[in-house]
């Protein structure tokens, strides 16, 4: 069964520093680009950054460039976000997506998330 | 960047009827690589469409998609108790990959 689990999410002060941690298992993950989503509390879903297959090409959104750092070990089969300089506006859910090989492909699946709270 | 509008933004039906909903790109969406995903309270999002109109595995057949260019619609023929939902379009085709602000499909 493919399944991505998220960690690493809590609170974190104005400012702090969080690394978020997302482990695949039943699937090559090591072939796939993945990417991160988040999702404030009663709001929409918004795509964070991606990393292609073997690590070497990243993007990121706008509101996250040069705070967020997303990375893998392919090794250890697991995604992360480097998250600093946190702010009040990253308060989400974070989930992880596996995204696709070689043609572009949708995000499918997803994992079950792992909540970020921002605040003093 | 690409926009994506959803609408209606809430949809209320009820069970056994049609549902159609709206998503309408800014610009053109690259070689229709447009997905609808399904989101309950609590749950991640699921993939039910991409490409504009394949159906992801497991998906009943109720669900369908529709649309290129930059006017796309899901829909699902006949409301079951589980499909009241919000329900996300995503463009894939470009970064960064937007979301559409969601349609709420509830309960009337």
């Amino acid at each position: 069964e493919v399944q991505l689990v998220e960690s690493g999410g809590g609170l974190v002060q104005p400012g702090g520093s969080l690394r978020l941690s997302c482990a695949a298992s039943g699937f090559t993950f090591s072939s796939y680009w993945m990417h991160w989503v988040r999702q404030a509390p009663g709001k929409g879903l918004v795509w964070v950054s991606r990393i292609n297959s073997d690590g070497s090409s990243t993007s990121y959104a706008d509101s996250v460039k040069g705070r967020f750092t997303i990375s893998r070990d392919n090794a250890k089969n697991t995604l992360y976000l480097q998250m600093n300089s946190l702010r009040a506006e990253d308060t989400a859910v974070y989930y992880c997506a596996r995204g696709h090989i070689v043609v572009e492909r949708p995000f499918d699946p997803w994992g079950q998330g792992t909540l970020v709270t921002v605040s003093s | 960047e690409i926009v994506l509008t959803q609408s209606p933004g809430t949809l209320s039906l009820s069970p056994g009827e049609r549902a159609t909903l709206s998503c309408r790109a800014s610009q053109s969406v690259s070689s229709s690589y447009l997905a609808w995903y399904q989101q309950k309270p609590g749950q991640a999002p699921r993939l039910l469409i991409y490409g504009a109109s394949s159906r992801a595995t497991g998906i009943p057949d109720r669900f369908s998609g529709s649309g290129s260019g930059t006017d796309f619609t899901l829909t699902i023929s006949r409301l079951e108790p589980e499909d009241f939902a919000v329900y996300y379009c995503q463009q894939y085709g470009s970064s960064p990959f937007t979301f559409g602000g969601g349609t709420k499909v509830e309960i009337k």
